[in-house]
């Protein structure tokens, strides 16, 4: 099964814009990761916030949690072409953090 | 850091016969080892998780099976192939106290 939903599932915008995706998960959790995947090949991790953050920044990616809404956003500033790709959320579960459940992506295309 | 080996890259099997996919895991000791399947253009799927030598978390058991027979090999097997087990199928690690996920590059599987 799967943990996490994710919205808009396809996402296309112009370089320079901000780009905004959500996810939304059904248990209680420990940390919530977001995953970049390129087409055809394997995931790379982006960043990880924990349960008791509400938000965390790396370089262009800012993240927020709201645990009580039990949902996610990343939010790409000033994209570029190379930022298209899928992105994904992932969760552990607050009682069994060794099992990792991945949401259902969102496709961004950003145009030059 | 971990390197992980995966492969093949393509496989193309007929109905009916026997799957096996090994991955395996270098620069690190005691990982715990996922397999994760991706249908085209959508999300990650949890298959199996292990967190040691012989131990095994089944979340989709149906057709497909997982084995750990050393610490840093993971093997996915199938005894007769369905059409419906198509997909990219990525194996992946967390290590020690480091939360984040690792990926192979995965295997393209078709089923004819």
């Amino acid at each position: 099964s799967q943990q996490g939903e994710e919205d808009p599932q396809a996402l296309s915008i112009q370089e320079g814009e901000n780009a905004t995706m959500n996810c939304s998960y059904k248990t209680s959790i420990n940390n919530l990761q977001w995953y970049r995947q390129n087409s055809g090949r394997g995931l790379v991790h982006l960043i990880l916030i924990r349960s008791n953050e509400r938000e965390k920044h790396s370089g262009r990616l800012r993240v927020t949690l709201d645990t009580s809404k039990k949902s996610s956003s990343l939010l790409i500033t000033a994209s570029r072409a190379a930022d298209t790709a899928s992105y994904f959320c992932a969760t552990d579960e607050a009682y069994n953090t060794d099992k990792l459940i991945f949401g259902t992506g969102t496709r961004l295309q950003v145009f030059p | 850091s971990q390197t992980i080996h995966q492969w093949p890259a393509t496989l193309v099997q007929p109905v009916g016969s026997p799957l096996s996919l090994e991955c395996t895991v270098e620069g690190t000791s005691n990982p715990n080892l996922y397999w994760y399947r991706q249908a085209a253009g959508r999300g990650l799927q949890l298959l199996f998780y292990s967190v040691g030598i012989g131990q095994i978390s089944s979340e989709v058991p149906q057709n497909l099976s997982a084995s750990r027979p050393q610490d840093r090999q993971f093997i996915l097997s199938s005894k007769k192939l369905l059409l419906s087990d198509s997909g990219f199928y990525l194996c992946a690690c967390v290590t020690g106290t480091n939360e984040k996920l690792f990926f192979g590059s995965g295997t393209q599987l078709s089923v004819l």
